[in-house]
Parts: C-alpha cells; structure tokens; sequence
C-alpha cells in the first residue's frame, strides 16, 4: 500500500531557529514530491520535486529529494512566526500519462515562537 | 486569473441529508480533484475527474459521487450523511509545476 510519513508530527521552535521537517514514502509509479504550507483551509504550494539531489529554494525555505532512499526535507532557516503552520508533503503517482493523484502525510504542525 | 473557486465555504446538515459541493478550476485546467481533511487525518484522494470523466477513485463508499460538467467545473454529492462525514472538502485542478487547492468547504454533520 502506497504510504507517506512525515516527522516530526508537531515541533515546536523559537523565532530565528532552523527546522528540518522530514518525508519519506513508499508509492509505486513515483511521478514527484510535493510540499504545502496549510495555515487555516487551502494549502498553499511550496515546492515541487521531481530530480534527485536538486534543491529548490525560495527564500529562506529549500527542499531536497533522495530518490533512492526515498525522503525529502524540509528546510526553514531564521524562522519567523508567520511559518508557524502545518507542512504537508504529498507524493503523486502516476495514474494516466503524466497525471496521478496525490498521497499525503499527516503533516508537521510547526509553531514559532517570539 | 482566478484560483480554484469552492462553495459554499460552510455548511451543517443533518445525519442521512445528502450535501452538494462545488468547485471550479483553474481557467483551462481540464482535471478536478476532491479531498477530505478530517480531524486528525491528513488529507485523503476522493475523486479525479479530467475532461468529464472519472479517472480514478480512492477508498471512500459509492455514497461519495461526483461530476465534472462540460466547462471543467465540477460536484461532489455525498448521500446518507454520517456524523464522520464532517471535514474539510477541498478540490484542487492541476498544472505543470504542481497542484494548486481551492479554500474548501467546511461540512459539519450533526
């Protein structure tokens, strides 16, 4: 059965801290790797990830897929308290062509502190 | 241009009620796909609906059905409301560089 588990489950941080959230993922007819912020209803896109060992950046958030261990991270660094949320990692399989539904974790509920 | 559009943002109907839901894609997304996010579950695959079809379906009962109209926007129906019905329903439409949520619609089931 295609799973995705993220660590921590919550974390808890101080402002100015870096956090490292973790996925790893067991789906089959793996297409890419997805990572969302969800503050109150929409999750809002971060990254998407499709190549082993390219990180992605935007600001001071980067993300990094192993294809061969299966995981992906999560990074913020001088964290602030607007990244206070829950990160979401979600793995899409390849259904049809080039289109797949998503598989997500539980999420990592992060809170930063002042 | 508009993102994916969802309504109604909030609705409470009662156990054995039957509920619609509705969304609209991005402008020129032809796939629908619906999500249930309930109390301390993540996020699970309803339904995938792309050019007016159902491509695909997850592990919900044949109570959760759906529709993608000819103009790519799309309904969920669930019949027979359950008290566990109650979540967060949210549709996303995809693109190249990933999938993009609408806001949902909160149902409560009482």
């Amino acid at each position: 059965e295609d799973k995705v588990v993220q660590s921590p489950l919550s974390l808890v941080v101080h402002e100015g801290d870096t956090v490292t959230l973790n996925c790893s993922y067991e789906v089959t007819n793996f297409r890419s790797l997805l990572w969302y912020k969800q503050e109150k209803k929409a999750p809002t896109f971060l990254f998407m990830l499709t190549s082993s060992g390219i990180e992605k950046k935007s600001g001071r958030l980067s993300s990094i897929l192993d294809k061969k261990e299966l995981f992906s991270i999560l990074n913020i660094t001088a964290t602030q308290t607007g990244d206070s949320a829950v990160y979401l990692c979600a793995v899409e399989a390849r259904m049809r062509g080039s289109q797949g539904n998503l598989i997500f974790g539980k999420g990592t509920k992060l809170s930063v502190k002042p | 241009e508009a993102g994916v559009t969802q309504s109604p943002t909030h609705l409470i109907k009662t156990r054995g009620q039957q509920v619609t839901l509705r969304c609209s894609p991005i402008s020129g997304h032809t796939s629908v796909y619906w999500y249930q996010q309930a109390l301390g579950l993540g996020l699970q695959f309803l339904l995938w609906y792309d050019e007016g079809e159902e491509r695909n379906r997850g592990n919900f009962p044949p109570r959760f059905s759906g529709r993608q109209f000819p103009n790519y926007s799309s309904e969920l129906n669930v019949n027979a409301l359950e008290l566990e019905d109650s979540a967060l329903y949210l549709c996303a439409s995809s693109w190249v560089w990933g999938y993009t949520f609408g806001s949902g619609t909160r149902l409560t089931v009482v």
